[in-house]
């Protein structure tokens, strides 16, 4: 594919439920990120993998987020027992290097909309 | 956390006009990205500056980085509608290897 692609584009679930978001990263781009960006903020980090291995998860807000990467490809971020406040859009980037080097373009999804009711 | 600050958070203006938007942090910064949202959209990546004082063009848009590399501001000269949208500069510093976002600019361009 062309680009970074996101399943679902939109997803409502009840309060309690479980949900897992898709990204297919850029073929051949080693790093993947997740962001969340609630309405009128900016993105905000949640977890980075370096291939199969979460390199960095300290953006995780508690233990009932989890992304996993088994293949080095495609990326399933996990929400246990959703809260309302977990409503927001979900993005995916990935990138050839690590977003701290410089002049390294995170290329994004069009993102996942949560909402939870 | 290295944070970015942006301003105005909103601005509406009629098409032809200029406008400059700013990004700001206490923090150095080794290099900005200003990116561009549009509603249902994920964000692109518009310039990258390094360089403190580097001054960079894109067609009517131009990217400065402050000389103590700590500001960036983003110049649109004669704006058209097809530049709408949330505008979002980031640097080095979301997550050990990420990028840290400003709550964005959001930007509308009336006929």
């Amino acid at each position: 594919g062309a680009g970074v692609s996101q399943t679902p584009s939109n997803k409502v679930t009840e309060k309690g439920k479980y949900v897992e978001l898709r990204c297919d990263p850029i073929s051949g781009h080693t790093a993947l990120y997740w962001y969340r960006q609630s309405l009128g903020q900016g993105p905000e980090f949640l977890i980075y993998f370096q291939g199969t291995g979460a390199a960095d998860d300290s953006g995780l807000p508690n233990d009932r987020f989890f992304a996993v990467r088994p293949e080095g490809s495609v990326s399933t971020l996990k929400i246990q027992r959703t809260e309302r406040g977990d409503s927001a859009v979900y993005l995916c980037a990935s990138s050839p290097g690590h977003l701290g080097q410089v002049n390294t373009e995170a290329f994004f999804g069009q993102g996942t909309r949560l909402t939870v009711v | 956390t290295q944070l970015l600050e942006q301003s105005p958070q909103f601005l509406s203006i009629q098409e032809g006009e200029n406008l400059t938007v700013y990004c700001n942090s206490s923090s150095v910064f080794s290099s900005l990205q200003w990116y561009r949202q549009e509603p249902g959209e994920g964000p692109v990546l518009l310039v990258t500056v390094v360089t403190g004082g580097e001054v960079k063009k894109l067609k009517r848009l131009t990217f400065q980085f402050g000389d103590a590399r700590k500001d960036s501001s983003l110049h649109i000269t004669a704006a058209q509608p097809g530049d709408t949208g949330l505008y979002l500069c980031a640097g080095p510093g979301g997550g050990a290897d990420g990028l840290t976002f400003g709550k964005g600019t959001h930007l509308i361009i009336q006929p």
